[in-house]
């Protein structure tokens, strides 16, 4: 089975500031790790996603995260962030190549930018 | 791209009612369809795998006789909350998982939020 710790519940940090939100995972077999983001009171958008090939992934707003696998990391960051970015981000691991398997999701870490 | 469609993204009930969830694959077919509860300030917690033309499974905790699932379609899952009481009051969220080749991604209904009063 898979799991996910994102270790920071709440994230502050200032406009204009880099930020990074933790994710570690577990699992026994290889995995595919997403990171998505949900607005209040709305589904779910994928922000980016590592399947295979480079461990760099970044997304079109400007958010990139690494998959580290020595270390089961998948941390997202943002070198300077805006106001929109402020929501709540999580983390998701599903074993690799898998079919119809669900996501195992973190509790999620609110992201809250401060102007 | 892959789009699923929730409805009603929200819903107030009487305690005791029953309230139906629908969730379409737009320009897919989903096989498979998952259903998600999301707690407030919480995680999204797997109630339901849904599969087409067969039984649902639910996870531990779950209560299948409470909240039925049923898949009909391969474009149509529902998600019906028996009985509901306020305890039931939640976030409700399909997905659906698109797996073919290089594309491998999960795509999320808009969300139900559930308020039984």
């Amino acid at each position: 089975a898979q799991s996910v710790t994102q270790l920071d519940s709440q994230v502050p940090v200032f406009e204009e500031a880099p930020v990074e939100l933790r994710c570690n995972y577990s699992s026994s077999v290889s995995v595919y790790l997403f990171w998505y983001v949900q607005y209040p009171n709305q589904g779910l958008q994928l922000l980016l996603k590592y399947l295979s090939g480079s461990t760099l992934v970044e997304s079109i707003n400007g958010f990139e995260a690494e998959f580290n696998k020595s270390q089961t990391s998948f941390h997202l960051r943002k070198p300077s962030v805006h106001i929109s970015d402020t929501a709540e981000y999580f983390c998701a691991v599903t074993p690799g190549r898998s079919g119809n398997t669900p996501l195992v999701f973190g509790k999620g870490t609110r992201l809250s930018v401060i102007a | 791209g892959a789009v699923v469609s929730q409805h009603p993204s929200r819903v107030i009930c009487k305690s005791g009612t029953s309230v139906k969830i629908e969730c379409r694959s737009l320009d897919f077919q989903a096989t498979t369809m998952f259903w998600y509860r999301q707690f407030p300030k919480q995680s999204l917690m797997l109630m339901a795998t849904s599969n087409e033309g067969s039984k649902a499974t639910y996870e531990q905790g779950v209560e299948k006789d409470k909240f039925l699932i049923n898949h009909a379609s391969l474009t149509l899952s529902t998600l019906t909350v028996t009985s509901a009481h306020p305890e039931d009051s939640s976030f409700y969220i399909c997905s659906a998982r698109v797996w073919t080749g290089g594309l491998d991604e999960a795509f999320f209904g808009q969300g139900t939020r559930l308020t039984v009063v």
